[in-house]
């Protein structure tokens, strides 16, 4: 199947500082990629619809500014926490589908923890 | 009003029963896929099932059936044969419909499963 690469996987850094997230579709071209937010024992929760090409799709409270999402490329989507505080500190995961269909399924990146201390 | 509600926040099962996990869906979409997503403790998202909202029949994959009940829009995972390697985290999701790509999926708060030997 399909395959998503995240990274990193882990991050650690100090408050203040920006952290970039790489997703990347290594043999399928990706339009359209989904950020998710998961929170300890808590469901996945959307972020922002990235489309290449074009200006995110952010949801309701989640700030632009401080989540920056870039798609340049059909394999390529990048998500910057600027200016990280504790609160940021959580499970960062991307997705994309391969299809556009609704029955189409999300191949999803391994994920990235950060830590923000 | 939640798309997707998972009712159990966590369940026991005997190795080598069979365990059902409970998951109800609101749309009023016509055209719409539920999916059933496996996340173990490392994070990944792993797929395990589809079903879409016009097909006929229950979608099976090996151990895993999906026992769709349009009417009470409700999409229960079926388990057979627990082994221990199926304690995870799992969560039911929908995609809602235009074919367009750009819609995501939608979790729901998961259900946490431990095998028990």
């Amino acid at each position: 199947g399909a395959v998503v690469s995240q990274h990193p996987s882990w991050v650690i850094c100090k408050s203040g500082t920006s952290v970039k997230i790489e997703c990347r579709s290594l043999d399928f071209q990706a339009t359209t990629m989904f950020w998710y937010r998961q929170f300890p024992k808590q469901s996945l929760m959307l972020m922002a619809t990235s489309n290449e090409g074009s200006k995110a799709t952010y949801e309701q409270g989640v700030e632009k500014d401080k989540f920056l999402i870039n798609h340049a490329s059909l394999t390529l989507s990048t998500l910057t926490v600027t200016s990280a505080h504790p609160e940021d500190s959580s499970f960062y995961i991307c997705s994309a589908p391969e299809g556009q269909a609704t029955n189409e399924k999300l191949f999803f990146g391994s994920g990235t923890q950060l830590s923000v201390l | 009003a939640q798309k997707i509600t998972q009712t159990q926040p966590g369940m026991f099962v005997q190795e080598k029963e069979a365990v059902t996990l409970d998951c109800t869906y609101d749309t009023s979409d016509p055209s719409y896929g539920l999916f059933w997503y496996k996340q173990p403790s490392s994070g990944e998202m792993i797929f395990l099932i589809y079903q879409g909202s016009y097909d006929q029949q229950n979608a099976t994959e090996g151990r895993y059936s999906l026992n769709f009940q349009k009417a009470r829009k409700s999409a229960n995972l079926v388990i057979s044969a627990s082994q221990l390697g199926d304690s995870a985290m799992y969560f039911c999701a929908m995609r809602e419909g235009d074919d367009s790509g750009n819609t995501p999926l939608v979790f729901g708060k998961g259900t946490r499963l431990s095998v028990i030997a």
